[in-house]
């Protein structure tokens, strides 16, 4: 079975300082990653995804991940945090042994302080 | 663009009342799902369909009922609600890529639901 955790569910950082969400997943196949991004009272969008293409992945808005199989992990990075960036963000693994569903982590919610 | 669209935004039942949760696309996505938020507690999936005709359960299905008569529509209907069901729902689509399931999915802006 596949799942993913997400650890820490509320992240502060600084405005400008470098950003780093926690994502560890399991799966027993190689598995497609993707990191959504919340803002207050809409849907998710996606911000990047890992398909097994090139290991280090660049989203939307500067962020980018990185897939390390050895330590099971695709943690969401950005040099330095703006303003805007305040939302929660979820991560999410998809690809199970021929059926389709995507499990999501239970969120981070990222704080900008000015 | 209308994408994926949920209707009611807002809704309140009382315990035992049935009611239905609407989500339509006009993206001729193949794929769509549905999926309760609660705090602490991610998004977890109910139902979810791959076309026209075919269903599967997801991790709660529990209480949910769904179909999938045409490619556009996949309504949630709850079938005797309890406060359990107090959450909110997303529908979302994908168009799916049969070879490695990494469609993207696109996330309607949710419906609130509030069972007393």
């Amino acid at each position: 079975a596949q799942s993913v955790t997400q650890l820490g569910s509320h992240v502060s950082v600084s405005e400008g300082a470098l950003v780093l969400l926690r994502c560890n997943y399991s799966s027993s196949v190689p598995p497609y990653l993707f990191w959504y991004v919340q803002y207050p009272n809409q849907g998710l969008q996606l911000l990047l995804k890992y398909t097994s293409a090139a290991t280090l992945v660049k989203g939307i808005n500067g962020f980018e991940a990185e897939f390390k199989k050895s330590e099971t992990s695709f943690h969401l990075t950005k040099p330095s945090a703006h303003m805007s960036d305040a939302a929660e963000y979820f991560c999410a693994v998809s690809r199970t042994s021929g059926t389709y569903k995507y499990i999501f982590g239970t969120g981070t919610r990222l704080k900008v302080l000015a | 663009n209308a994408g994926v669209t949920q209707t009611p935004k807002f809704q309140v039942l009382k315990t035992g009342q049935s009611m239905t949760l609407q989500c339509a696309q006009d993206m001729n996505h193949e794929y769509m799902s549905w999926y309760r938020q609660d705090p602490g507690m991610g998004l977890r999936l109910i139902h979810y369909s791959v076309g026209a005709g075919i269903t599967d359960q997801g991790e709660v299905p529990n209480g949910y009922n769904v179909s999938r008569s045409t490619t556009e529509d996949f309504p949630l209907r709850l079938l005797s609600a309890a406060p359990s069901q107090t959450s909110v729902y997303f529908c979302a689509s994908s168009p799916r890529d049969r070879v490695s399931n990494t469609g993207e999915l696109f996330f309607g802006e949710g419906s609130r639901l509030t069972v007393l």
